[in-house]
């Protein structure tokens, strides 16, 4: 099984500025790598697929990046909505699909 | 869109069966190359995948579910199914049923919450 690791934890971060979240794959995963943004009560919401292929009707100030072990999730200026907790998931060997235990955006 | 949503009991006794139904809107739960996939969050917790079933029948579970997990699919109503046995209290968690087409998950439903208690 690919263990996912998410880094920090929580981050806290002033709205306007930039936040970076890191996801560490235990082995590659291609580019085959997925982010979800999750608000309280609601269900994960897809941000990327393939790393960095922004799903539909995502923001431009968020990107994704990387490939093999490594990847991070960029959003450039915080906006109000954006404070959530995100995680990333790798499809590339499965079963099973694996997630990331979740960076949680906090506003500083 | 695409419209996923779950339903079943909210509550299931220690030892019993879950049971969680999603029914899909807005598309063909046939689509080729489309799978549909259970996936649950405990209180307070991350997200754990279940298993996925694929337009063509298929299943896959993750293995430390894989003995208490079936999922089906009735394609006359445009659903699919989960039942997972043997129930405990680790087993409480908000159930999300979700669908995509390269791996990962485009579109979940609202989720639901199935407490595991007597």
């Amino acid at each position: 099984e690919i263990v996912m690791t998410q880094s920090p934890a929580t981050l806290s971060v002033s709205p306007g500025e930039r936040a970076t979240l890191s996801c560490r794959a235990s082995q590659s995963v291609g580019s085959n790598l997925a982010w979800y943004q999750q608000k309280p009560g609601q269900a994960p919401r897809l941000l990327f697929y393939g790393a960095s292929i922004r799903a539909t009707g995502i923001p431009a100030r968020f990107s994704g990046s990387g490939s093999g072990t490594e990847f991070t999730l960029t959003i450039s200026s915080l906006q109000s909505e954006d404070f959530a907790v995100y995680y990333c998931q790798q499809y590339n060997i499965w079963p099973p699909y694996t997630f990331g235990q979740g960076t949680k955006l906090e506003i500083k | 869109q695409l419209q996923l949503q779950e339903s079943g009991p909210g509550l299931v006794k220690p030892s019993g069966t879950l049971s969680l139904t999603c029914t899909v809107s807005g598309g063909s739960i046939s689509s080729s190359g489309s799978y549909w996939g259970w996936i649950r969050q405990p209180p307070g917790k991350g997200l754990e995948w279940i298993g996925s079933i694929y337009y063509n029948g298929n299943t896959y579970y993750n293995p430390s579910l894989k003995s208490r997990v079936t999922i089906s699919v009735d394609t006359s109503k445009n659903q699919f199914s989960l039942k997972e046995t043997s129930v405990t209290a680790a087993d409480t968690a908000v159930y999300y049923c979700a669908s995509g087409v390269i791996g990962s998950f485009d579109y979940w439903g609202q989720g639901t919450l199935v407490t595991v208690s007597s």
